[in-house]
């Protein structure tokens, strides 16, 4: 079975204070690892797809990156407007492409 | 550029009662999913569909019921309402291949008292 697991549950940051996001898991197969990021009241907006071990992706202040066993999300100097929960979710072989997601992590950046 | 649109955004409805929750997408895509969220849970997997006429259940299907309507469509019934069941439920859609991320509706939240 498909197992994620997020670290911290609540991140505070202040502007411009760098972190990381972890998320750990275990698949059978990894067929991708997906980042989102959801705005209270809203659905999960898809920030990142990573496929294999060693492999990064950017976005704006955000960089995802992937080993065999996890997953961080860096935040480069965050600003407000980063302040969302972040979801790590995996989609493993022979799964038709279901995703089995993290709890998340609820970051707060302040001023 | 609507994306997935689920109806409605919010519902109370009393125990025993049934009703649907409609979703649609207009990325023709080929696979659906209805997810609910809860507190400390995490967003759990009720049952998707691969592709049109096909569908399958996930983590947690006891008490639903979906159905593919056609390509575009994918609704999901609840029976008979039991406040268990009170939640956010996501409607998504993706590709159907390796490595495709999914697409999430707004949610509808859902009251069951």
């Amino acid at each position: 079975e498909d197992q994620v697991t997020q670290s911290p549950e609540a991140l505070r940051l202040q502007e411009g204070e760098s972190s990381s996001l972890n998320c750990s898991y275990t698949v059978s197969g990894l067929r991708g690892l997906f980042w989102y990021r959801q705005d209270p009241g809203k659905g999960p907006e898809f920030l990142f797809t990573l496929y294999s071990a060693g492999e990064e992706k950017e976005k704006e202040r955000l960089k995802a990156t992937l080993t065999k066993k996890e997953s961080f999300l860096h935040i480069t100097a965050p600003k407000p407007e980063d302040s969302a929960t972040y979801l790590c979710a995996v989609q493993g072989a022979g799964t038709a492409s279901k995703l089995t997601f993290g709890t998340g992590t609820r970051l707060q950046v302040t001023l | 550029n609507a994306g997935v649109t689920q109806t409605p955004k919010f519902q109370v409805l009393k125990t025993g009662q049934s009703m649907t929750l409609q979703c649609a997408q207009d990325m023709n895509h080929n696979s659906m999913y209805w997810y609910r969220q809860d507190p400390g849970m995490g967003l759990r997997l009720i049952y998707y569909s691969a592709s049109e006429g096909t569908t399958d259940k996930g983590e947690v299907p006891n008490g639903y019921n979906v159905s593919r309507l056609n390509k575009r469509e994918f609704s999901l019934r609840l029976e008979s309402a039991a406040p268990s069941q009170t939640s956010v439920y996501f409607c998504a859609s993706s590709e159907g291949t390796r490595g495709r991320g999914a697409f999430f509706g707004q949610g509808t939240r859902l009251t069951v008292v």
